[in-house]
């Protein structure tokens, strides 16, 4: 059964630093890889998807990797500011073995605070 | 341009009481997924449809739950006999079918059930 693990929890850092936020994964056996930014009160919004086949995408400030065999990604926020403050998501497509891969699995999300 | 929207925004309702969700959908978005978020827990899919079939309704809780798809745009999840621990964030999402699908969400609705 595939679990998704996110770490830290909670982050807080002052504006400017770079900073990482980890997802953790059980099954290697992947269709793609999701991070979202949940903003409170508000839906979330996709901002990096990564396929099976893809080690790293990249926008903007952001940068993703995926480590489909250590079952690990990382979401790289450089130069943090006040208005990346949300909580961060991961989410896991499995792979089409996987029966109905339609659902993705979800972490429990790093709620980050950029401090001014 | 409109993104996905729901409504209501916010729902209390008593125990025992019925509610209805609905999702409008990205027009020509084929892919329309139901989740619910809990305090403290992750997103829990519910269902998901394709045009206006579920092929997976592995995720509805209960069969208090019910959810259908009409013109293969506007969703609606009912909710029959609320107990409070339906109490959540309802999320709605819609996809184009492809190779990226990448999920769009609304902005959810938040269900308190007193």
């Amino acid at each position: 059964k595939q679990e998704v693990t996110q770490i830290p929890a909670a982050l807080s850092v002052p504006e400017g630093e770079n900073l990482v936020l980890n997802c953790s994964f059980t099954d290697s056996a992947i269709y793609n890889l999701q991070w979202f930014r949940q903003d409170p009160g508000k839906g979330l919004t996709s901002l990096l998807l990564i396929q099976s086949s893809q080690r790293e995408q990249t926008s903007g400030r952001l940068n993703a990797s995926l480590d489909k065999s250590s079952g690990r990604s990382t979401l790289y926020i450089a130069a943090s500011q006040p208005g990346d403050s949300a909580t961060y998501l991961c989410a896991v497509r499995p792979g089409m073995g996987a029966g109905n891969n339609r659902k993705l699995i979800w972490g429990l999300g790093t709620s980050l605070a950029v401090n001014p | 341009g409109a993104g996905v929207s729901q409504s209501p925004s916010n729902k209390v309702t008593e125990k025992g009481k019925d509610v209805e969700l609905r999702c409008d959908p990205i027009s020509g978005h084929t892919a329309l997924y139901w989740y619910r978020q809990s305090l403290g827990q992750g997103l829990e899919f519910l269902i998901y449809f394709q045009g206006n079939s579920a092929p997976d309704k592995s995720g509805l809780p209960s069969d208090r739950f019910s959810a259908e798809r009409t013109g293969g745009s506007v969703s609606t999840l009912t909710i029959q006999r609320t107990q409070q621990e339906d109490s959540a964030v309802y999320l709605c999402a819609s996809s184009y079918q492809g190779v990226q699908e990448t999920q769009y969400f609304g902005p959810g609705t938040r269900l308190l059930v007193l």
